[in-house]
């Protein structure tokens, strides 16, 4: 089966701008997630969708970011303003649903953003 | 709210030499207990979940073990291609199930 599809794999923008990256899921998988890595830490979870309602976003700064989820499949995570410390790998994973732990979930590859 | 610490930060083995990552986690009731692997420029590929204390996983090189406060990947006479950050992460009976990671252990083996 296709992995989870990110794009674009990288971003350099300068402080201010705004930016947006897109997700595609394994098709079928109910629950999809965006991640925040910041170089030498371990994913963050930023927001989590069911089908296309948001059941998580309380860590998501949202005075800057956004996300949305439309008809349940793909999904976009918009910043904007940026600033120097949105500077991270942002990763988009999905399961089949939120209680799926046999197989763990599938990340993608992450979009790598630098803020300058 | 859940932790998850993971030592060493970092591991230099040479090749063969077996040795243990630790995963040491808080959380309001233990849905999974989940192991990564993450290579460079790519995102965490799922190796193992482990549900209740004394559970064990193992995948080739890899075994991973499970108590009521921590977690361990052993790893037996590893290759270079074993060469990667493992991440732990925990999920809770509560809540939104949510995966909370640790930073990692980045493992490197030497030829």
């Amino acid at each position: 089966e296709a992995g989870v599809a990110q794009s674009p794999r990288y971003k350099i923008i300068e402080k201010r701008q705004s930016v947006a990256f897109w997700c595609n899921p394994i098709s079928g998988h109910a629950t999809l997630y965006w991640y925040q890595q910041i170089l030498g830490q371990g994913p963050k979870l930023l927001i989590q969708f069911q089908n296309n309602g948001v059941v998580d976003d309380s860590q998501l700064p949202k005075d800057r970011f956004s996300a949305e989820r439309l008809k349940g499949v793909d999904s976009t995570l918009k910043i904007q303003p940026a600033k120097l410390e949105d500077s991270a790998v942002y990763l988009c994973a999905s399961s089949l649903d939120h209680w799926e732990g046999r197989y763990g979930y599938t990340f993608g590859s992450g979009t790598r953003l630098t803020v300058v | 709210e859940d932790q998850v610490t993971q030592s060493p930060e970092a591991l230099r083995l040479q090749e063969g030499e077996s040795s243990s990552l630790n995963c040491s986690y808080t959380v309001s009731g233990l849905r999974g207990l989940f192991w990564y692997r993450q290579d460079p420029g790519k995102g965490p590929e799922f190796l193992f979940t482990l549900y209740s204390a004394g559970e064990e996983k193992e995948k080739e090189r890899l075994k991973a073990t499970l108590t009521k406060k921590e977690s361990f990947l052993h790893i037996t006479a590893p290759k270079p291609e074993d060469s990667a950050t493992y991440l732990c992460a925990v999920q809770a009976n509560f809540g939104n199930e949510k995966l909370t990671f640790g930073t990692g252990t980045r493992l490197t083996i030497i030829p």
